[in-house]
């Protein structure tokens, strides 16, 4: 079946550090990939997308690229802020018979202090 | 106005008693969701309906019983509660259609079960 592996974390960076959280995939077909943030207290917002092999996804200066070959689609920010703290998902979803789910990671905890 | 709204938002109770939780979605989508986040922070979907009928039904006990009384509204009962089911659930709603649409969330329903 579908998975999504994330790196465990929590992560922990310095303001205005470099930012990679790694996410792998296995799935059939042809999956679109997604990267959300969880804030404190509460749902998951999307961060950004990707949907075919070598198209970027970015939003608010964090970027991942779908890399179909590695089976990869890593997050990654050239700066961070404390207000980038929060937990961040991987997540894939496929067409099925009965309808479309998305499958997540595990979550990766960041925390930026300054 | 809120777009995926769920009540209540702390929810505690005792082992073996009944308890319901509501979703309302005001964005005019046509399918919703009910995901687990569990003590880890994993989520892991539970049941989608699509305007109403049941397109996916994830291995969940029978005590979970969602009921969808139109497609603007998807209600979680849960009968006979267990320590284990201690959790934030989280509503969210999307259009059924292609496979990179991106889903709304609630802001979740912590579940303490003592």
């Amino acid at each position: 079946g579908d998975s999504v592996t994330q790196m465990e974390g929590p992560v922990t960076l310095s303001e205005e550090a470099f930012l990679t959280i790694n996410c792998t995939y296995t799935a059939t077909g042809y999956p679109s990939l997604f990267w959300y943030v969880q804030y404190p207290g509460e749902g998951l917002q999307l961060l950004l997308k990707a949907t075919k092999a070598d198209d970027k996804g970015s939003n608010k200066g964090f970027e991942a690229t779908y890399r179909k070959e590695t089976t990869s689609f890593h997050l990654e920010k050239g700066s961070v802020q404390v207000s980038d703290s929060a937990v961040y998902f991987c997540a894939l979803r496929t067409l099925t018979g009965g309808g479309n789910k998305l499958t997540f990671g595990t979550g990766t905890q960041l925390k930026v202090e300054l | 106005d809120t777009a995926v709204s769920q009540t209540p938002k702390y929810l505690v109770t005792q082992m073996g008693n009944d308890k319901s939780i509501k979703c309302e979605q005001n964005l005019g989508h046509d399918t919703m969701y009910w995901y687990k986040q569990d003590s880890k922070k994993f989520l892991k979907i539970m049941f989608s309906y699509n305007n109403k009928e049941l397109i996916i039904n994830e291995t969940v006990p029978n005590r979970f019983s969602p009921k969808s009384p139109d497609k603007a509204h998807l209600n979680l009962h849960i009968n006979s509660l267990e320590l284990g089911d201690s959790a934030v659930y989280f509503c969210a709603s999307s259009h059924l259609g292609a496979a990179n649409e991106k889903l709304f969330f609630g802001s979740g329903t912590q579940l303490s079960v003592l």
